[in-house]
């Protein structure tokens, strides 16, 4: 059974730092590009963050670039997203995905970002 | 950046009765690989998204048959045959063909 299981988020204050994992299994996650894609409460989704299969491409959304940094172990099956400098508008349930064979999606890691 | 317009953003469907959405982008999706990177998810109430059409056209595993997705260059169009309750939610379109990566606004089927 395939899986992606986000950790990591939780409450933050203004200006703060948060590591999110996403473990998988299931699948050879070493031959997938990955991706992070937000949604704010009552939102659309956002899409985030790119990383290739091998790390050698990685792209980032205007709104988190120079902020956020997407990384993965291969050995681990891991992928992360470390965030920094967070503001209120980053408040969100942040998901991994894979789309570019089948298409696979995680429950979620909700960020909150509040003083 | 790609801007992708969906329309209806609210769609309320009689069960049984057919549906349709439709995503328009701002640039051509064609890809210079020849291919167009057009997919539409599913959002139902509380649950992570999940991919229903990839490539315009090609329905994932395990999406029923009534769903199915055409169009070409910057106009397409997701179509439910006959709308059964299961299928309400948010509809999304998605391109992958230009970076960054951009999503539709998101359309709400419910059942009328």
């Amino acid at each position: 059974e395939v899986q992606l299981v986000e950790s990591g988020g939780g409450l933050v204050q203004p200006g703060g730092s948060l590591r999110l994992s996403c473990e998988a299994s299931g699948f050879t996650f070493t031959t997938y590009s990955m991706n992070w894609v937000r949604q704010a409460p009552g939102k659309g989704l956002e899409w985030v963050s790119y990383i290739s299969s091998g790390s050698s491409t990685i792209y980032y959304a205007d709104s988190v670039k120079g902020r956020f940094t997407i990384s993965r172990d291969n050995d681990k099956n891991s992928l992360y997203l470390q965030m920094n400098s967070l503001r209120d508008d980053d408040t969100a349930m942040y998901y991994c995905a894979s789309w570019n064979y089948e298409g696979y999606w995680g429950q979620g890691t909700l960020v909150t970002v509040s003083s | 950046d790609v801007v992708m317009t969906q329309s209806p953003l609210s769609l309320p469907v009689t069960l049984g009765q057919p549906a349709s959405i439709s995503c328009r982008s701002s640039q051509s999706l064609v890809s210079s690989d020849g291919n167009t990177y057009l997919n539409w998810f599913q959002q139902r109430p509380g649950q992570s998204p999940r991919r229903l059409i990839y490539k315009v056209s090609k329905r994932d595993s395990g999406v029923p048959d009534r769903f199915s997705g055409s169009g070409s260059g910057t106009d397409f169009t997701l179509k439910i045959s006959r709308v059964e309750a299961e299928d309400v939610g948010v509809y999304y379109c998605m391109q992958g063909t230009h970076w960054p990566i951009t999503f539709g606004q998101g359309t709400r089927l419910e059942i009328k």
